[in-house]
């Protein structure tokens, strides 16, 4: 089965503090793409960060990182000196391919709150 | 990049009734697939829209139910077909090229009665 699993429902930070959103995956698949996605509470979600599973080296989005480890299945996100219009809700997700086709399977989300 | 809109944003409809939600993309795009997003839960994939063929439904999702179509590489429409109230949710379309960013629309919050 191809499943993401977030572990932390709701978060919250202060601002300019530094949180990390946790993410496992369960794919049987060699080759996949890793997503961060954010969805603010106007509902639109858009890209955070992406890592494609080849890669060793951890990517970075300039305040988003990654910690990307591909034995464990793992894929955490750390937002440095949060913002408060980082307050959304977080969704990892893994993108798998195969028959000219491709489709994304998402997490449960972890909602993160940036305190002023 | 690419902008996603849907229409309705939202509506109430009355149970056994049918609503079809549009997908416009301002660009081309290869892949085009529709999600079902229960508020504050996770998305759930309904099918993927395939341009000049039929959609690929996911397990749980049938054409009967759920007909989709893909006219061209920019629109696709979405029918919730004999509305029940377990139907109310956010319905979300998203739309991108392999390996490339998924963009996606606002949604279109159903409520059905």
């Amino acid at each position: 089965a191809q499943t993401v699993t977030q572990s932390q429902p709701e978060m919250s930070v202060q601002e300019a503090e530094t949180v990390t959103l946790s993410c496992t995956y369960d794919t049987s698949e060699n080759n996949y793409y890793l997503f961060w996605y954010k969805q603010p509470p106007s509902r639109q979600m858009i890209l955070v960060i992406r890592q494609e599973a080849y890669k060793q080296q951890n990517a970075t989005e300039n305040r988003f990182s990654v910690n990307f480890q591909k034995a464990a299945k793992s894929f955490s996100l750390k937002i440095s000196d949060s913002q408060l219009g980082d307050t959304a809700m977080y969704f990892c997700a893994f993108m798998i391919w195969g028959s000219g086709t491709y489709k994304y399977i998402f997490g449960t989300g972890t909602r993160l709150k940036v305190l002023a | 990049s690419a902008v996603i809109s849907q229409k309705p944003s939202r509506d109430i409809c009355q149970r056994g009734t049918s609503l079809t939600i549009q997908c416009q993309v301002d660009s081309q795009v290869t892949m085009m697939f529709w999600y079902r997003q229960q508020p504050g839960q996770s998305l759930t994939l309904i099918a993927t829209a395939n341009q000049g063929s039929e959609a690929t439904y996911e397990s749980g999702f049938v054409i009967d139910k759920f007909p989709i179509s893909r006219p061209n590489l920019t629109f696709s429409t979405l029918t919730v077909s004999n509305m029940s109230p377990e139907d109310s949710s956010i319905y979300l379309c998203s739309g991108g090229t392999f390996l490339n960013e998924q963009y996606f629309g606002p949604g279109t919050r159903l409520t059905v009665t």
